[in-house]
């Protein structure tokens, strides 16, 4: 099964900071993605990438950046976190093509 | 566009009984559908998956999910509840040839003893 894991688990930022979410697969999967988690909305899709270099808006992506260096690394980054950003944000790993492989999540708070 | 309807945010069951989560899906085309679970603090774990074919298919721990073409539905099944089966669920669409999955809002289950 794909592994997926993201970096940090927790993280408090404050209001206008910069914030960079990681995220590692060891699969070998071409395409990654990130996901915010909220109450009532379910997973919506911020990016997604297809392999080393690309970076394709999501339904969301307002507010994030993408960055993917390699086959394995995944990043998000707000570049002036606001408290609307507050959420849990998945990582997801895929071959192309589902199913999709989950990391456990990055908690973050913006005060 | 295609979407997932959960109608039930919270079901609640007692330990034992049978189990139904509903899926709407709306899809132009013919969609691969999945259910997910995700336990506390952790991410989402694939429990099952239609690709076309049987309707009927089987997942983990006694899951199953019936897919039906005219009714638009993906329902999740199972006979016998177990406590540790207290998480939220999750339906979700897509096709063989896109990178997109979208996802429901997901049912949270509750386990009665």
């Amino acid at each position: 099964e794909a592994a997926v894991t993201q970096s940090p688990r927790n993280k408090v930022a404050v209001t206008g900071g910069k914030v960079t979410l990681s995220c590692n697969q060891t699969n070998n999967h071409n395409n990654m993605y990130w996901y915010r988690q909220d109450t009532g909305h379910g997973l919506r899709l911020i990016h997604y990438s297809y392999g080393a270099g690309s970076t394709e808006k999501g339904d969301i992506p307002d507010g994030y950046k993408a960055s993917r260096p390699s086959q394995e690394n995944f990043s998000l980054i707000l570049e002036l976190a606001t408290p609307s950003q507050t959420s849990v944000y998945f990582c997801a790993s895929g071959a192309p093509g589902p199913p999709l492989y989950f990391g456990a999540g990055t908690r973050l708070s913006v005060l | 566009a295609q979407s997932v309807t959960q109608p039930d945010a919270r079901v609640t069951v007692s330990e034992g009984a049978s189990l139904q989560l509903r899926c709407k899906y709306s899809y132009f085309g013919t969609p691969y559908l999945f259910w997910y679970v995700q336990y506390p603090r952790q991410g989402l774990q694939l429990l099952l998956k239609y690709y076309p074919g049987d309707p009927v298919v089987q997942g983990v721990n006694g899951f199953e999910a019936e897919f039906s073409k005219s009714n638009s539905s993906f329902h999740l099944r199972k006979a016998s509840v177990h406590w540790s089966d207290w998480a939220v669920y999750f339906c979700a669409v897509s096709s063989s040839n896109t990178n997109k999955v979208v996802f429901g809002t997901g049912t949270r289950l509750q386990v009665l003893p």
